[in-house]
């Protein structure tokens, strides 16, 4: 099973500040990557997959970058709807498998 | 839309059956799943089925789960035996992003607690 480590598991910004998330696969995963994001009582959303590519209707201030074992999500600035908890999964080889999280936080 | 529903409260070695609905589109062409998020595991994939029927299982939970399909219903279903405490968790049934291993379209989720 390939394991995926995120960090920071927490990460305090202001409204305005980029942020870079990081997540780390146990192997190999090519670009097989997914970013997700998730608020309190909903369910995640998928924000990029394949490592760099935005679904439908995610804004431009999201992107994703990596390969192999290591993968990035950066933020260009954040706004106060992206203070949510942010989960990277890979779908290279089963079980898909799904990183434990990193809470983007109001500093 | 997807829509999930059954109990929210079972007893150990009961066998928990949870329902998708689809609405608004087709199931044709589409893999549909079941993700699980509980506090201990984090989110969790237990499996996906086609529309036609083709399933395929987490190895970890293989042996306890079944997936089923009825499009006329427009529903898919999940069965899970012998469920313990370690199955508490909300269960989101989800859409495959373009057949491939992503998650598109979730359901708002169902709490299901074993107790």
């Amino acid at each position: 099973e390939v394991v995926l480590t995120q960090s920071p598991a927490t990460l305090s910004l202001s409204p305005g500040e980029g942020a870079t998330l990081s997540c780390r696969a146990s192997q190999s995963i090519s670009n097989y990557l997914a970013w997700y994001q998730q608020k309190p009582g909903q369910a995640p959303r998928l924000l990029i997959y394949d490592t760099s590519n935005r679904a439908t209707g995610v804004a431009a201030r999201f992107s994703g970058s990596g390969s192999g074992t290591v993968f990035t999500l950066s933020i260009a600035y954040l706004e106060s709807e992206d203070f949510a908890v942010y989960y990277c999964q890979q779908r290279s080889d089963w079980p898909y498998t799904f990183g434990q999280g990193t809470k983007v936080e109001i500093k | 839309q997807l829509q999930e529903s059954g109990p929210g409260l079972m007893k150990p070695s009961e066998t928990l059956s949870l329902t998708c609905t689809v609405s608004g589109g087709s199931m044709t062409n589409y893999y549909w799943t079941w993700i699980r998020q509980s506090p201990g595991k984090g989110l969790e994939w237990i499996g996906y089925i086609y529309y036609s029927g083709s399933t395929k299982y987490n190895s970890s939970l293989k042996s306890r789960v079944t997936i089923s399909v009825d499009t006329s219903k427009n529903q898919f279903s999940l069965f899970l035996t012998s469920v313990t405490a370690a199955d508490t968790a909300i269960y989101y049934c989800a859409r495959l992003y373009n057949g491939i291993g992503y998650f598109e379209y979730w359901g708002q989720g169902i709490l299901v607690t074993v107790s």
